[in-house]
């Protein structure tokens, strides 16, 4: 089944403009996970937030999480031509083995 | 350092030909393994996982099957291919902070 919902599907933006991506979900979870993906390559994780956590950053990525709303959200700061790529989120549900479910992506082009 | 392998690289089938795509993983040990499938401008569908050797377990019953032979192998495998079972295939390890994906075998089946 597919869990995660991610919108917008495409996102255009300028360089050193900021990229908000968000991420919806319906079960509980043990954990979120993003994703990034340049075409034709296999995915790369980028940042793991535990269902206690609410907010988490590193470098010039900050994700949030607000598990009553079930939702995520996925903000790069001061954006760069090298973020353009797709981005998944992906949830740990509760029970389940490890097994991870993917949200359908958001395309990010950043614009030199 | 862990490193996971997946090949070839690309792959182009006849309708009802067989397929073989291989994975392995390097640096871990008893790692869980994961197929998955992305169709073009998609996610990611998980087909298999297998949680150690000899046991695989089937997420959509479909033309496909995997078998895990050795800790760090994971098989991919179909007897007939089918025009929809062309998409990009990839493969994936797991620790407890996340999961690291193989470079991914692009298959087309003509």
């Amino acid at each position: 089944s597919q869990q995660g919902e991610e919108d917008p599907q495409a996102l255009s933006i300028q360089e050193g403009e900021n990229a908000t991506m968000n991420c919806s979900y319906k079960t509980s979870i043990n954990n979120l996970q993003w994703y990034r993906q340049n075409s034709g390559r296999g995915l790369v994780h980028l940042i793991l937030i535990r269902s206690n956590e609410r907010e988490k950053h590193s470098g010039r990525l900050r994700v949030t999480l607000d598990t009553s709303k079930k939702s995520s959200s996925l903000l790069i700061t001061a954006s760069r031509a090298a973020d353009t790529a797709s981005y998944f989120c992906a949830t740990d549900e509760d029970n389940q083995g490890g097994k991870l479910i993917f949200g359908q992506g958001t395309e990010l082009s950043v614009k030199p | 350092s862990q490193t996971i392998h997946q090949w070839p690289a690309t792959l182009v089938q006849p309708v009802g030909s067989p397929l073989s795509l291989e994975c392995t993983v390097e640096g871990t040990s008893n790692p869980n393994l994961y197929w998955y499938r992305q169709a073009a401008g998609r996610g990611l569908q998980l087909l298999f996982y297998s949680v150690g050797i000899g046991q695989i377990s089937s997420e959509v019953p479909q033309n496909l099957s995997a078998s895990r032979p050795q800790d760090r192998q994971f098989i991919l495998s179909s007897k007939k291919l089918l025009l929809s079972d062309s998409g990009f295939y990839l493969c994936a390890w797991s620790r407890s902070w996340g999961q690291y994906f193989g470079p991914g075998t692009r298959l087309t089946v003509t």
